[in-house]
């Protein structure tokens, strides 16, 4: 079974500074990939960064960066620098196959990011 | 370019109505794909087409059926709406060889 765990309904951060988002994830994939999405008020989905499970070096793309740890099946988003336009509902998801082989998404039920400044 | 776009962007129906969300994607994309999203929770699949052609079931298909017209457009009829189809439905597209999906502003559909 496949499965995006993020045990943080809400999380609040101060301007500036860095914040970490978990996600723990569980999969009989041998070769699968992790995103997180961002979801910001006006309901859109934004890519925001992914890690493959074979990727030996951790992900990054700007002030984005995802901690994957393969051993204990998480992959936490980490935000440097936060700006009040973070504030959002930040989707963890994981790349699966279907029966048909093909891939799909599942994701994660979100957490809610509040910048303060 | 612009990009997924699904219409409409609210909708409501009565119980038993029937409908259909249009999706149309101008990236020339293979795959497309159908989720829903309850509140407090994440998106979940439906439907997924990797070509024209062909559709896969997804997580929750039940209730739905869909139709791959053409390289772009991907519908996703609901034949007689029950009020558990609240959610809010969103549109994929994604490339052949990446990962990343690229999602549509979604639609709003309440079912009373």
């Amino acid at each position: 079974a496949q499965k995006i765990t993020q045990t943080q309904p809400g999380m609040f951060v101060q301007e500036k500074e860095a914040v970490t988002l978990d996600c723990t994830y569980d999969t009989s994939d041998q070769s699968y990939g992790l995103f997180w999405y961002k979801q910001p008020s006006s309901g859109e989905m934004i890519f925001l960064i992914y890690q493959g499970s074979y990727d030996e070096q951790n992900a990054t793309e700007g002030r984005y960066s995802l901690n994957f740890q393969k051993a204990r099946k998480s992959a936490n988003l980490v935000i440097s620098a936060s700006q009040l336009g973070d504030s959002a509902m930040y989707f963890c998801a994981m790349r699966y196959s279907l029966d048909t082989g093909r891939r799909a998404l599942t994701f994660g039920s979100g957490t809610r990011l509040q910048v303060q400044p | 370019n612009a990009g997924v776009t699904q219409t409409p962007k609210f909708q409501v129906l009565k119980t038993g109505q029937s409908m259909t969300l249009q999706c149309a994607q101008d990236m020339n994309h293979n795959s497309m794909y159908w989720y829903r999203q309850d509140p407090g929770m994440g998106l979940r699949l439906i439907y997924y087409s990797a070509s024209e052609g062909t559709t896969d079931k997804g997580e929750v298909p039940n209730g739905y059926n869909v139709s791959r017209l053409n390289k772009r457009e991907f519908s996703l009829r609901l034949e007689s709406a029950a009020p558990s189809q609240t959610s809010v439905y969103f549109c994929a597209s994604r490339p052949t060889g990446a990962y990343e999906q690229y999602f549509g502003p979604g639609t709003r559909l309440t079912v009373t």
